[in-house]
């Protein structure tokens, strides 16, 4: 177990429809980070939060949008979704990015399957 | 930019052999940090190690032994005496100081009894 909790697990949806995808970081860490790994694109990196702000982006389309709330937990939102957006989606937190000795702990991930 | 290449897609070896995944990666960071992630049939991503810039020293835990070189910008991970429970998508991934994982497209091991 990695302490990094992802919620829900599965999830099934229409396309055209929003979703949201939460992530609690392990107890201490500061710094969440998303991924995406689908069939085409691999394991690509979405969006990183530190403490509540945003920290970098990566390619995460203009309908993907994230943020940080002040008990460190974050929400993935995903809309006008497309058959396409259908992937596995990894939350990882570290203690504080960029500092040496750390390494990104990954949720279970929540499939998303579009329809 | 940074670039993780693992050329090998798919492995297929018989339980107790010895497998070798390979890992080159491009970055013209000096500082930067390599891994390696196991992502078994159930899906989760497993981290097995981490291995800074400035430590090329080969490690070794139990049966898997990683040989970092960077000369030839090379990361490669090697597991003994092979079992089918090893049988997994193994990921090598990149980070410049830890803002984000690079990964490389995987390789899928499969070990038969």
């Amino acid at each position: 177990d990695s302490g990094v909790t992802q919620t829900p697990k599965h999830l099934i949806t229409a396309t055209g429809q929003r979703v949201t995808l939460r992530c609690s970081p392990r107890s201490g860490d500061l710094s969440v980070y998303w991924y995406q790994q689908s069939l085409d694109q691999g394991l690509q990196f979405l969006i990183q939060y530190y403490n509540g702000e945003e920290r970098a982006k990566g390619n995460i389309l203009e309908r993907f949008s994230a943020q940080q709330f002040p008990d460190l937990h974050s929400e993935l939102n995903l809309s006008s979704l497309e058959l396409g957006d259908s992937a596995l989606y990894f939350c990882a937190s570290s203690v504080v990015p960029g500092a040496p000795n750390t390494e990104a702990f990954f949720g279970q991930g929540t499939r998303l399957t579009v329809v | 930019a940074q670039k993780v290449t693992q050329a090998q897609t798919e492995i297929s070896v018989v339980e107790k052999e010895d497998v070798t995944l390979d890992c080159v990666y491009e970055t013209r960071d000096t500082t930067y940090y390599l891994f390696w992630y196991k992502q078994p049939p159930s899906g989760e991503l497993v981290f097995l190690i981490r291995r800074n810039s400035f430590d090329e020293q080969n490690e070794i835990s139990g049966r898997y032994s990683w040989n970092f070189q960077k000369s030839t910008s090379s990361f490669n991970f090697t597991i003994t005496a092979s079992q089918v429970v090893d049988s997994a998508v193994y990921f090598c991934a990149l980070s410049p100081g830890f803002q984000k994982l690079v990964f490389g497209t995987g390789t899928r091991l499969l070990v038969s009894p």
